[in-house]
Formats: C-alpha cells, sequence, structure tokens
C-alpha cells in the first residue's frame, strides 16, 4: 500500500485567484491522477499525472485551467486557475502501480471559492 | 445508462442492524473497488476485489463477475460507519468509473 498527504486539506479562495494542491507520497509509484468531486456528484477524473512529461487530460479539462506538475515519483501538484465559484469542489489525490486494479487515495483537498 | 449504479442512495439504519450496499456495472473488469469517503472528504479504499468474497473485520464485500453485481456488506453496524460508499470499476479505457455512492447514517 501507499500513503498518501495532500496539502492543503481545505482552503477558501477568491474568485479570480489560483490555488496549488500537493501531493506526496510516502514511496516511487508510477501512475498518479488527479480527480475532482463536485458537491454531490461522483468523483471524476482531471488527469493522469505522467512523470517527465506532460499530463494527459480527461475530455472536459484543460492545461491552462488545471495545470499539473510531477517533478519526480512521488510528487505531483495541481494547480487550479482563475478560480470561479464552480471550482468549488474536493480534490484528490491517488496513486496507482500501473494496473488499474491498484489504486490508494489521498485525504482530499476541500477548497471552497467565494 | 450509467456504468456504475449503486443502490440505495441514501440508508438510515439502527445501530446494529445488517447493512446491505448493492453496486451493478455495465463494463468488462479487472477488479472492483468499494471506497469509503468520510464527511471531511477524505476517501479510504475499503477492498479491492476480482472474484468470489473478501473479508475484513465487520465489513465483507463479495462479487458476481457473470451477474456484474457486487455487494458490500456492514455487521452490527456502529454509527462511526456513517460515511458515504462508493463502488468504482475500471472501463475499457483503464479509468476508473465511480459510481455515485450511498450515504449511509447508523443511528446510536
Amino acid at each position: 500500500s501507499a500513503v498518501i498527504s495532500q496539502k492543503p486539506s481545505r482552503d477558501i479562495c477568491q474568485r479570480g485567484t489560483s490555488l496549488t494542491i500537493q501531493c506526496q507520497v510516502d514511496s516511487q509509484v508510477t501512475m498518479m491522477f488527479w480527480y475532482r468531486q463536485q458537491p454531490g456528484q461522483s468523483l471524476t477524473l482531471i488527469a493522469t499525472a505522467n512523470q517527465g512529461s506532460e499530463a494527459t487530460y480527461e475530455s472536459g479539462f484543460v492545461i491552462d485551467k488545471f495545470p499539473i506538475s510531477r517533478p519526480n515519483l512521488t510528487f505531483s501538484t495541481l494547480t487550479v486557475s482563475n478560480m470561479s465559484p464552480e471550482d468549488s469542489s474536493i480534490y484528490l489525490c491517488s496513486v496507482g502501480s500501473g494496473h488499474s486494479y491498484e489504486q490508494y487515495f489521498g485525504p482530499g483537498t476541500r477548497l471552497t471559492v467565494t | 445508462k450509467n456504468e456504475v449504479e449503486q443502490s440505495p442512495q441514501n440508508l438510515t439504519a439502527q445501530e446494529g442492524e445488517f447493512i446491505t450496499i448493492n453496486c451493478s456495472y455495465s463494463v468488462g473488469i479487472s477488479a472492483l473497488h468499494w471506497l469509503q469517503q468520510h464527511p471531511g472528504g477524505g476517501i479510504v479504499s475499503l477492498f479491492m476485489l476480482s472474484s468470489g468474497k473478501k473479508k475484513h473485520g465487520r465489513l465483507i464485500a463479495t462479487i458476481n463477475i457473470q451477474e456484474k453485481h457486487s455487494s458490500l456488506h456492514i455487521t452490527a453496524s456502529h454509527p462511526r460507519d456513517s460515511a458515504v460508499y462508493i463502488c468504482a470499476v475500471p472501463n475499457r479505457d483503464d479509468k476508473i468509473i465511480f459510481g455515485k455512492g450511498t450515504r449511509l447514517h447508523i443511528l446510536p
């Protein structure tokens, strides 16, 4: 298993600003993923964070809005840019070994945009 | 049709009751996840299973691959079991598809 930490755990931000969320894993992992959970909705994959290359974004998510970094095999960041109230969600980091049946989830970051 | 459907959406029960949450899916899978999400938002992976049955403490998960159905059972339920329980399945593109979750509330 993997132990995942996220920072911050929660934040309240003003419209138009940006927030960077950090995800740290206690071991080297192949796959890192970022998810969003809007209020009352299920988790939706934003992108796969690839080490040493650009992230792979899902339909409906773009790099300008959600830039992602993955400088090494234990760390990734997700930035939510130019925030609006619609970005108020829980953002979750997860890690996997490259097989879809092995994923571990971080504690999440609860973002409120006013 | 959603690829992963859970029932019930909400469940309130008395402490000590036996709880069953169901998950049906329409995609072919290698394994199915049961996750627990607490009010703060953090998610804990409870089970990953691809066949049969798994047990961990008071939690039991079963899966029927032919019927594309899984159940999560909680025996001797306790208020601290109150959470959202989420079923998740990888689709053909190997991406995880999540159910909308079952909100469980156990009354003392």
